[in-house]
């Protein structure tokens, strides 16, 4: 089993749905979950830090943790063409200084 | 906004070459470390690096890979003897090492090896 599993899409959806993104994994260690967008042959750049179970809101993203069902979520609200992008859903052991487990990247394509 | 930068942003070399990549992470942070993307593959963690010493490494980062911080602001890694499986693009990262609940780690835009 993979330690971590994300859907690697393409997904596309029309501008202003809302979007759902999902990883799920097998390492209980994990405590502390990020989300990153890449754009094309660019860095990845962190949207979301979260370390505990629940959603954490920032603007139109919500990231969402369930410990217990190993399971995280990002949704994105209102979706505009700029989000058009590869989402990395992350993962760490620690709070610091801790190697980020990626998974392998959802796809996501924004319709004007 | 303070940024991770990384040079050259594309490397072509012939196999078997030695190839050095070049990060200068923000300049207050203290931790440092290298990821590498194989194309159309996930992020992989290589190395994390502290205290001018490796903390922690992964398996793909052999006895063909070093790091380094020549000097006060340069980050880099060194592949002795490249081989065609290098090719990737190379992402270097930073992080603060705050003592509260959130260190993140910063990521530079990488460098796109092409080994030949």
């Amino acid at each position: 089993q993979k330690e971590v599993e994300q859907d690697p899409g393409p997904l596309s959806v029309p501008e202003g749905a809302i979007v759902s993104l999902n990883c799920t994994y097998s390492n209980s260690a994990f405590q502390y979950f990020m989300w990153y967008r890449q754009y094309s042959r660019k860095g990845p750049e962190l949207l979301m830090y979260t370390y505990s179970s629940g959603n954490k809101e920032d603007g139109r993203f919500t990231a969402q943790v369930d410990k217990s069902s190993k399971y995280i979520s990002l949704f994105i609200r209102d979706s505009q063409p700029s989000d058009s992008a590869t989402y990395l859903c992350a993962m760490t052991q620690y709070s610091s200084a801790s190697k980020i487990i990626f998974g392998s990247g959802t796809r996501l394509s924004i319709r004007p | 906004e303070p940024e991770v930068t990384q040079t050259p942003s594309h490397q072509v070399t012939q196999m078997g070459q030695e190839v050095i990549l070049r990060c200068v992470p923000i300049s207050n942070h203290l931790y440092f470390y290298w990821y590498r993307q194989i194309l159309g593959q996930k992020v992989e963690f290589l190395v994390s690096f502290y205290n001018n010493e490796i903390s922690e490494k992964s398996e793909i980062f052999d006895d063909q890979f070093s790091v380094e911080r020549p000097d006060g602001s340069n980050f880099t890694l060194k592949i002795r003897s490249t081989k065609l499986e290098d090719s990737a693009m190379y992402f270097c990262a930073s992080s603060e090492l705050t003592s509260g609940l959130q260190d993140t780690q910063y990521f530079g835009p990488g460098t796109r090896l092409t080994v030949l």
